[in-house]
């Protein structure tokens, strides 16, 4: 089975700051990992997505985040938070097949509610 | 707009009626997702279609839900007899599949149904 652990409910941060989202992870084998964002009456919207690679990957919005496969985890960052940024953020795994089989369902983290103060 | 279109928007219905739920995914995604989300909680997997073909269902989808995809377009997503512990955000969304496309395992969603069962 696969989980998503965010262990933060909110994080807070002052608007210039850098921010960390946390994320970890459990999947058998390799993962694909994704960071989805949550507007108030909005569905979710893509920021970013590990698959193969570069362990850094780079997204949306000047978004990016750290894929670090012995700590399981894949955290959000950004140099310079803004007012803007203030959403719900979500984490979410599926496992890598190679067959072509399988589960194509995303595993998602409870969520974190990151609050930018001006 | 190309992006997932979902419909009705909100829900209110009686304990014990069906309800119906339409999601048109991006035009050319051949693949269909259901998600359930409650407050303070990440979405859940509940189904999957690729093209007209349901592949994959959650033990969280009982024997009341039933989803379709006819024409491997559109899909519904149908309630019977609900019950006040259905009521939540229904959410879609839809992917390319393919190592071709750019957007290869990235989902896209849309605006949800959000479900009140009084």
């Amino acid at each position: 089975a696969q989980s998503v652990a965010q262990p933060e409910d909110q994080v807070k941060v002052a608007e210039g700051n850098p921010l960390t989202v946390k994320c970890t992870y459990s999947v058998s084998g390799n993962p694909y990992l994704f960071w989805y964002v949550q507007y108030p009456n909005r569905g979710l919207q893509f920021l970013l997505k590990y698959i193969t690679g570069d362990n850094l990957v780079k997204g949306s919005y000047g978004f990016e985040a750290e894929f670090n496969k012995s700590q399981t985890s894949f955290h959000l960052k950004k140099p310079s938070a803004l007012v803007s940024d203030s959403a719900l953020y979500f984490c979410a795994v599926r496992a890598q097949t190679y067959s072509g089989a399988g589960s194509y369902q995303l595993t998602f983290g409870k969520g974190t509610k990151l609050s930018v103060i001006p | 707009d190309t992006g997932v279109s979902q419909n009705p928007r909100h829900k209110i219905t009686k304990r014990g009626q069906n309800v119906t739920f339409r999601c048109d995914p991006i035009s050319e995604h051949n693949r269909l997702y259901w998600y359930r989300q409650t407050l303070g909680q990440g979405p859940e997997f509940l189904t999957y279609f690729q093209n007209e073909a349901q592949l994959e269902k959650s033990r969280l989808l009982s024997d009341r839900f039933s989803a379709e995809r006819p024409k491997g377009s559109f899909s519904t997503l149908e309630i019977q007899r609900t019950e006040q512990g259905d009521s939540a955000m229904y959410l879609c969304a839809s992917s390319l599949s393919g190592l071709a496309s750019s957007s290869y395992n990235e989902q896209f969603f849309g605006p949800g149904t959000r479900l009140t069962v009084l």
